[in-house]
């Protein structure tokens, strides 16, 4: 089945150690975002590529930063993790051409900083 | 700009007992709506969506909504919940076109007891 799939699944890391957390994707969804999602909230968009353009959220925090080296994959890299980074973190995907962008979630990361 | 009010945070019920999860939007232009579940620990799972045409909409589960242009309201229910529907259910909205975001409402926990 086509699906969004993220890796791992549960991280732990220490406050300060740069993490990276993983998406890929077989839909071929050309729009691929990160959510963080905080205990009982609804998830918050970080930022989104649509194709290879990236497209930051204006409060993101610039200790988020994101790669996507192809269609398939997209990366998550926190340089510095404070313990307000401790969150589930959603990948989600869409494709252009449905006028709807219905998103596609994957199962989440749940980081803890330690 | 689109917001989305989720009236309740919480909603307890009875197993067998019927549901309505409330939802209203605010938005100057056509909007698409949907409904995600979010089991703990899972990603956020599409439930059901309203693009266009009738306004009652059946998901999976057997949940439906209908969309009430008049009252931009798009409330989830179904007749006869289950243990299993015990979940967090959110209420998202957008434009289309050019914006392809999705605004999500708070969320609502439902809690289905024996």
């Amino acid at each position: 089945d086509a699906m969004v799939i993220q890796n791992p699944r549960y991280q732990v890391t220490q406050f300060g150690k740069p993490v990276t957390l993983s998406c890929s994707q077989t839909l071929n969804h050309n729009v691929m975002y990160w959510y963080q999602q905080k205990s009982s909230q609804a998830p918050k968009l970080l930022f989104h590529y649509y194709d290879k353009d990236f497209n930051n959220e204006a409060d993101t925090p610039d200790n988020f930063q994101s790669r996507r080296p192809n269609t398939s994959f997209c990366f998550l890299d926190i340089r510095s993790p404070g313990l307000g980074d401790a969150a589930m973190y959603l990948c989600a995907t869409s494709r252009d051409g449905t006028f709807s962008y219905e998103q596609y979630f994957g199962p989440g990361t749940r980081l803890t900083v330690t | 700009a689109q917001s989305v009010t989720q009236l309740d945070s919480q909603v307890p019920v009875f197993e067998e007992a019927p549901v309505e999860l409330r939802c209203n939007y605010s938005s100057s232009v056509s909007v698409y709506l949907f409904w995600y579940v979010q089991y703990p620990n899972q990603g956020l799972q599409l439930l059901l969506k309203y693009l266009s045409g009738s306004t009652l909409v059946k998901g999976i589960n057997g949940f439906e909504a209908e969309f009430n242009k008049s009252q931009t309201s798009f409330h989830l229910r179904k007749p006869s919940v289950h243990i299993s529907d015990t979940a967090e259910y959110f209420c998202a909205v957008n434009q289309g076109g050019s914006n392809y975001k999705l605004t999500f409402g708070k969320g609502t926990l439902l809690t289905v007891n024996p």
